[in-house]
C-alpha cells in the first residue's frame, strides 16, 4: 500500500519568507510525528498529533514554527520568517496507534533558506 | 527520556554477521528497545524491537540482556545494501511514542 508521503520534495526560500510542507500519513494512521535533520545532525523530535487529543508540541524549537492536522489525517508543518538555522531535511512519520507502534517515515522535504 | 550509548561507527565484511551494540543502563520497566535505520539519502525504516524477550524478523535480531540494560542488532549476513546509521532508541507508553535519536552507528559493509 501507499507509504507516508511529502511535499515539496525540495524547498528553495529567501530568509524571512514564509513556508509550508505538507504530509499524507498512511491511511488509518492516527498518530503522525515530524522531526527534522540538520546537515551532519541527527533526527530532532518536533511534533506529535494523535486522533483529537492536543498534539505534543514540546520539540518546536521557537513560535515560528507551528503545525496543523486537518481531518485526523493531512498534516502540514509551517515555518513563519524562515533563518538559515531553519535549513534542514524535515521528515514526517505516522503510526497506527502512536506509543510503542511502529514509525513509517516519508521521504522528507529538504528545506534551503537563502 | 532514557539514553542510549552506540559506538559512532562499525565496518563489516560482505556476508559476514555484524553484531550492533547499544547501552541502556536506565531503561524503565516499560521501555521498548526499538532500532530503526537510516540509508543514505532516505527517512529512517524499521527494523526491529523488543522489549524482553530476543526477537527476530526477516530483516535482522535482536538480542536483549538479561537484565535489559543492553541489546545487541544482528544481520546475519552484511550486504553493500545494509550499509547505513543504526541507530537504537527506547520509546515507552510514557512518552508518546516520539523517537529520541541519538548519533547512532554508521555501519560500513566492504565487497
Amino acid at each position: 500500500g501507499a507509504g507516508v508521503s511529502q511535499s515539496p520534495s525540495n524547498k528553495v526560500t529567501e530568509k524571512g519568507k514564509d513556508v509550508e510542507l505538507r504530509c499524507d500519513p498512511i491511511s488509518g494512521h492516527t498518530a503522525l510525528y515530524w522531526y527534522r535533520q540538520s546537515l551532519g545532525q541527527g533526527l530532532e523530535f518536533l511534533i506529535y498529533f494523535q486522533g483529537n487529543s492536543a498534539p505534543d508540541k514540546s520539540g518546536l524549537p521557537s513560535d515560528r514554527f507551528s503545525a496543523e492536522r486537518t481531518g485526523g489525517s493531512v498534516s502540514t508543518l509551517t515555518i513563519q520568517r524562515t533563518q538559515q538555522e531553519d535549513s534542514a531535511v524535515y521528515l514526517c512519520a505516522s503510526s497506527s496507534q502512536g506509543s510503542t507502534d511502529t514509525q513509517y517515515f516519508g521521504p522528507g522535504t529538504r528545506l534551503t533558506v537563502l | 527520556d532514557a539514553k542510549t550509548t552506540q559506538p559512532n561507527s562499525m565496518e563489516s565484511n560482505e556476508e559476514e554477521p555484524v553484531h550492533l551494540p547499544c547501552n541502556h543502563s536506565t531503561i524503565s520497566g516499560t521501555d521498548y528497545i526499538h532500532w530503526y535505520r537510516q540509508l543514505p539519502s532516505q527517512g529512517p525504516e524499521y527494523v526491529i524491537h523488543g522489549l524482553t524477550s530476543n526477537v527476530n524478523n526477516r530483516m535482522a535480531s535482536l538480542a536483549i540482556a538479561e537484565d535489559r540494560k543492553s541489546s545487541t542488532l544482528i544481520l546475519h549476513r552484511a550486504t553493500l545494501r545494509d550499509a547505513a546509521v543504526y541507530y537504537c532508541i527506547l520509546s515507552g507508553s510514557s512518552n508518546t511514542g516520539k523517537l529520541i535519536f541519538g548519533q547512532g552507528t554508521t555501519l560500513q559493509v566492504k565487497p
